[in-house]
């Protein structure tokens, strides 16, 4: 089975402070996917990355940003968390081809920044 | 850019009774089309998906959804649910190279 891992399921930061999610995913997949998830709006892209070092943004890249230095992990950045980026936070990964693959989504982190 | 339009955001349901979760898409061109179940405090799985061929597709927990192109639906259907399918189902378009869309959620609370 797929397995994507995100390294906290909850976390509480304050207001200004740098926060690191990551993500690490264990079937070589080429392409990973950040996405956050809040009441009544679904799932809005943050940014993906489709190999490695490189990235591109989402639909909401604004306050984040990403690193991809390894093909299995993915990290998403929050340079300086406001209250307004209370969320939760899930990644996903799938491969680069078949086009049709659905993606493989971890549990989610639920962040709360006060 | 293609979206998805989920028309419900709550849908209650009596146990054993049917439902339809409605989502429709904006496209001209060929998709390919998913449904994702979020069940409380988890992360979100595919439940099934709609690639090509048969327009019916089935999940293996008897959720069903048909792909009808002229009205551009992908409705998800169940004919008898269970308390323990109470949870968030989300529709998703995929075209071509690019990524999922999802729509906005659809919460299916089943009581007894």
């Amino acid at each position: 089975d797929v397995k994507v891992t995100q390294s906290s399921r909850y976390l509480v930061k304050r207001t200004g402070e740098k926060v690191f999610l990551e993500c690490v995913q264990d079937m070589d997949h080429e392409n990973m996917f950040w996405y956050r998830q809040d009441p009544g709006l679904g799932l809005r892209l943050i940014y993906f990355s489709y190999d490695v070092k490189m990235k591109e943004k989402g639909d909401i890249p604004e306050g984040y940003s990403v690193s991809r230095e390894k093909k299995e992990r993915f990290s998403l950045i929050l340079e300086s968390a406001s209250t307004n980026q209370t969320s939760m936070y899930l990644c996903a990964s799938r491969p680069g081809t078949p086009l049709s693959t659905e993606a493989f989504f971890g549990q989610g982190t639920r962040l709360t920044v006060v | 850019a293609q979206s998805v339009t989920q028309l419900d955001s709550q849908v209650p349901v009596f146990e054993e009774a049917p439902v339809e979760l409605r989502c429709n898409y904006s496209s001209s061109v060929s998709v390919y089309l998913f449904w994702y179940v979020q069940y409380p405090n988890q992360g979100l799985q595919l439940l099934l998906k709609y690639l090509s061929g048969s327009t019916l597709v089935e999940s293996i927990n008897g959720f069903e959804a048909e792909f009808n192109k002229s009205q551009t639906s992908f409705h998800l259907r169940k004919p008898s649910v269970h308390i323990s399918d109470t949870a968030e189902y989300f529709c998703a378009v995929k075209k071509g190279y690019s990524t999922l869309t999802f729509g906005k959620g659809t919460m299916l609370l089943v009581s007894p």
